[in-house]
């Protein structure tokens, strides 16, 4: 099986920097997502990580750091529209995913 | 707009009553997947589909049923529905199993 913590909420100010860390074991792995979820919508895919290092999209950046089971998703420049649940999950050697709870980022004027 | 469409947005069910979610894709993509969502647990995996004609169980498959009798359609059927199955359910699908699923609006599932 798999286990998959992240943290369950944070908050930050609107402008400012957000890390949201996720760690992870499972039996076998082939690559690490990040999804965002707003309240009451389907979950979108933000990044994708196989290799160990910083993929950087924008404002949002993934790291993955295999031998520690570890990644990151930081965003920055925050915006209000960023409130929302952010999911780390991993896929298995049979390619299949496996989520995180989720955790819930609520961004502050 | 393309992508993936599930039907019904919401239900209403009594236990013991059968139901078929509906997942319907235009992209054309391999693999499918059926995920519920419950607070506090995150999405966990039903079943799932890697090609038209072939399926597979994932974390949570007791008490549900999947088909792929072609590319486009991946219906999910519970039998014999029980108030446990009260959740949130959503469809996926990808273009192979090794690329980033994209998600259906998800179908509210109440079991009463």
């Amino acid at each position: 099986g798999q286990n998959i913590d992240q943290p369950t909420e944070m908050t930050a100010t609107e402008g400012a920097i957000v890390q949201i860390n996720c760690t992870y074991q499972t039996s076998g792995f082939n690559g690490l997502f990040w999804y965002q979820q707003h309240a009451g919508e389907a979950p979108t895919f933000l990044s994708y990580n196989v290799l160990d290092g910083l993929e950087e999209k924008g404002r949002f950046s993934s790291f993955l750091s295999r031998s520690k089971g570890y990644s990151y998703l930081l965003l920055k420049e925050l915006q209000m529209k960023d409130s929302a649940s952010y999911l780390c999950a991993v896929r298995d050697g049979d390619y299949k995913l496996s989520f995180g709870a989720g955790t819930t980022v609520t961004v502050r004027a | 707009t393309a992508g993936i469409t599930q039907a019904p947005t919401s239900q209403i069910l009594a236990a013991g009553r059968s139901m078929t979610l509906r997942c319907t894709q235009d992209m054309r993509h391999n693999a499918m997947y059926w995920y519920r969502q419950d607070l506090g647990l995150g999405l966990r995996l039903i079943h799932y589909s890697n090609t038209a004609g072939t399926t597979g169980k994932g974390e949570v498959p007791d008490g549900y049923s999947v088909s792929r009798a072609n590319t486009d359609d991946f219906p999910l059927t519970l039998a014999s529905a029980v108030p446990s199955q009260t959740s949130v359910y959503f469809c996926a699908s990808s273009e192979e199993p090794n690329q980033p699923q994209h998600f259906g609006d998800g179908t509210r599932l109440s079991i009463l």
